[in-house]
């Protein structure tokens, strides 16, 4: 099956530092990968959709300064939650279309937790 | 409107039993992908079966099948043979050319499998 890796699997950092949160497809190439936020006990909130080779598409109400997205080969997507507060503090987790198959299925990474003291 | 609903929050079955989780969809669209993932305490998502607006017969996946009811807009989960594993957080999805292939989720449901 397709497999989605994330690194950190988990991080805590000070309030004002930036955290780079990176998600590859080590099996596929994936030519849109997804990143969501999950709050505790609640469903996965679409942040963006990031085009490899362009630039992401963020959804209404999410910062494209604050959660900055890159998406360098068919491989990589990296999410860099800049300058973050206890308020950014959240479950963040990544998906990898992939594209051709019948079912142009999403496979998710293992997800990041991110603390902000 | 694209919605996904899922109106159990928490469900319990016996180790061994089967149980059927709830899922209703709302879409205009008529090519759509319907989606079951599963969410242990872990975090990971992770999928488990695919039914197409178009397929003539339910998905199967193992323990897994789909009880797709096209004109009642349902697509119940049905996981036969619980085991302790099954427990977990499971979320019904869709995916349609009018959300521009967006995944869209529904709330989830809780199940805890009972030994």
């Amino acid at each position: 099956g397709a497999v989605v890796s994330q690194h950190p699997s988990r991080v805590i950092c000070k309030s004002g530092t930036s955290v780079k949160i990176e998600c590859r497809s080590l099996d596929f190439q994936a030519t849109t990968m997804f990143w969501y936020r999950q709050f505790p006990k609640q469903s996965l909130m679409l942040m963006a959709t990031s085009n490899e080779g362009s630039k992401a598409t963020y959804e209404q109400g999410v910062e494209k300064d604050k959660f900055l997205i890159n998406h360098a080969s068919l491989t990589l997507s990296t999410l860099t939650v800049t300058s973050a507060h206890p308020e950014d503090s959240s479950f963040y987790i990544c998906s990898a279309e992939l594209a051709g198959a019948r079912t142009d299925t999403q496979y998710f990474g293992p997800g990041t937790r991110l603390t902000v003291l | 409107a694209q919605k996904i609903t899922q109106t159990q929050p928490g469900m319990f079955v016996q180790e061994k039993e089967a149980v059927t989780l709830d899922c209703t969809y709302d879409t205009s669209d008529p090519s759509y992908g319907l989606f079951w993932y599963k969410q242990p305490s872990s975090g990971e998502m992770i999928f488990l079966i695919y039914q197409g607006s178009y397929d003539q017969q339910n998905a199967t996946e193992g323990r897994y099948s789909l009880n797709f009811q096209k004109a009642r807009k349902s697509a119940n989960l049905v996981i036969s043979a619980s085991q302790l594993g099954d427990s977990a957080m499971y979320f019904c999805a869709m995916k349609t050319k009018t959300s521009y292939d967006k995944v869209i989720f529904g709330p989830g449901t809780s199940l805890s499998v009972i030994p």
